[in-house]
């Protein structure tokens, strides 16, 4: 595709709900990463993923927090048993073919509400 | 723990100022720096990337620095516009890190 995709959009949970978040990167891309982004902060990392390999997950908050990449293409971040305090936005970006010296190109991510 | 904080947090002015935004980090040893634009309600667009070894890089009317023994990057633009209101987030990649990113500048620029 022509971009990262996220979906879904918008997602409304009832407190310990769960819930599962999509990411389509850039076809191609290596690397994958997770972050969060509350209300009038920056993205704060979660989670990266070089093909299907998670290589750093020490951002992830708790252990309801798990993401997979299985096939080294889509990303899925799970969230289960959700807290109000999940609440904010979840941004996913890929990047081709390094890392260290490529641009990061992201999604418009998922605004998640914990109700 | 490396920290990025940027300055001023907010940023109102007429269209066709020049301006800077700054942005601080405490742990020099970065692999690159980027500077963002984040639109309400949308993801982030990378605008620069500097490289460690770099000191500046230029994009149209953007042009940003980096003094990587003081901490520092900027990002001047030159002769804004109202269609440059955003929020402005600069990151840096540290050895062993991930990006870590400032909270960012929210600009806005009246007709």
């Amino acid at each position: 595709g022509a971009g990262v995709s996220q979906s879904p959009r918008y997602k409304v949970a009832k407190r310990g709900q769960d819930v599962a978040l999509r990411c389509d990167p850039i076809s191609g891309h290596v690397s994958l990463f997770w972050y969060q982004q509350a209300l009038g902060q920056g993205p704060e990392f979660l989670t990266y993923f070089q093909n299907e390999a998670q290589l750093d997950k020490s951002g992830l908050p708790s252990d309801r927090f798990f993401a997979e990449r299985p096939e080294g293409s889509v990303s899925t971040l799970k969230i289960q048993r959700t807290q109000q305090e999940d609440s904010a936005v979840y941004l996913c970006a890929s990047s081709y073919p390094g890392l260290v010296n490529e641009k990061l190109f992201f999604g418009s991510g998922t605004q998640l509400s914990v109700l | 723990k490396q920290e990025v904080t940027q300055i001023p947090a907010a940023l109102s002015v007429p269209e066709g100022e020049n301006l800077v935004l700054n942005c601080s980090f405490t742990d020099s040893a970065i692999y690159n720096l980027q500077w963002f634009r984040q639109d309400p309600g949308k993801g982030l667009t990378s605008l620069l990337l500097i490289q460690s070894s770099q000191r500046e890089q230029t994009s149209g009317r953007l042009n940003a620095s980096l003094d990587k023994s003081s901490g520092r990057s900027t990002l001047y633009i030159a002769a804004s516009q109202p269609g440059d209101s955003a929020t402005y987030l600069c990151a840096v990649w540290g050895y062993g890190q991930n990006f870590v990113f400032g909270p960012g500048t929210r600009l806005s620029v009246l007709p």
